[in-house]
């Protein structure tokens, strides 16, 4: 299994602020990594596919890098309704897998 | 724009099966190449894929609950399923279904039912 480690963990921020989580493959996994952001009882929902390109929909303060093993999604100006878990998949191979999540909370 | 919703029982006892079933809206599970998937978030944890099936009926599944795990499809009803076997306490989470959306030989999760909590309790 392809293991995908973010970081941080959890993270403080405050509105207007520039946040970039990252996130490791075990391997390189070209660039197949996906970003999701999950509310509190919601299903996650999908931001950036194939590690960079934008979700329809999504805004575009949300962006996505990397390819490989190393990737960042950066939010460049949170907004109130950008506090949720953010998690990255990898799908080069399966098992799908799951980075740990990282929780971004109101400062 | 397509629509998943899982259904099944809220409880099940250890050592029973569980069963749920993905209703799709908006879309057909027999066209397109796409990928239809299975994945639990046990309460306060992360995300864990469970299995997913192809259009053709194949179907791949996490080596961690392969032994357990069935995925199947019913192209009549517009419906995938998911049968687990001999489950335990460890099995209780939110189970979600997900379209598995394909493009240029790589795929991501678009479309999500809105999950459904089941517990194994006797």
């Amino acid at each position: 299994d392809i293991q995908m480690t973010q970081s941080p963990s959890s993270l403080s921020a405050s509105v207007g602020d520039r946040v970039t989580i990252t996130c490791r493959a075990g391997q390189s996994i070209s660039s197949y990594l996906n970003w999701y952001q999950q509310k509190p009882g919601k299903a996650p929902k999908l931001l950036i596919y194939a590690a960079s390109n934008l979700q329809r929909g999504v805004p575009s303060r949300f962006s996505g890098r990397g390819s490989g093993a190393d990737f960042t999604l950066t939010i460049s100006s949170l907004q109130p309704e950008d506090f949720a878990t953010y998690y990255c998949q990898q799908n080069y191979n399966t098992p799908i897998t799951f980075g740990q999540g990282t929780r971004l909370e109101i400062k | 724009q397509v629509q998943l919703q899982e259904s099944g029982p809220g409880l099940v006892k250890p050592s029973q099966t569980l069963s749920l079933t993905c209703t799709v809206s908006g879309g057909s599970i027999s066209s397109g190449s796409h990928y239809w998937s299975w994945i639990r978030q046990p309460a306060g944890k992360g995300l864990e894929w469970i299995g997913r099936i192809y259009t053709s009926g194949s179907a791949n599944y996490n080596p961690s609950l392969k032994s357990r795990v069935t995925i199947s499809g019913d192209t009549s009803k517009n419906q995938f399923s998911l049968k687990l076997s001999s489950v335990t306490a460890a099995d209780t989470a939110v189970y979600y279904c997900a379209r598995d959306f394909r493009a240029a030989d790589n795929n991501w999760f678009d479309s999500w039912g809105q999950g459904t909590l089941v517990t194994v309790s006797s």
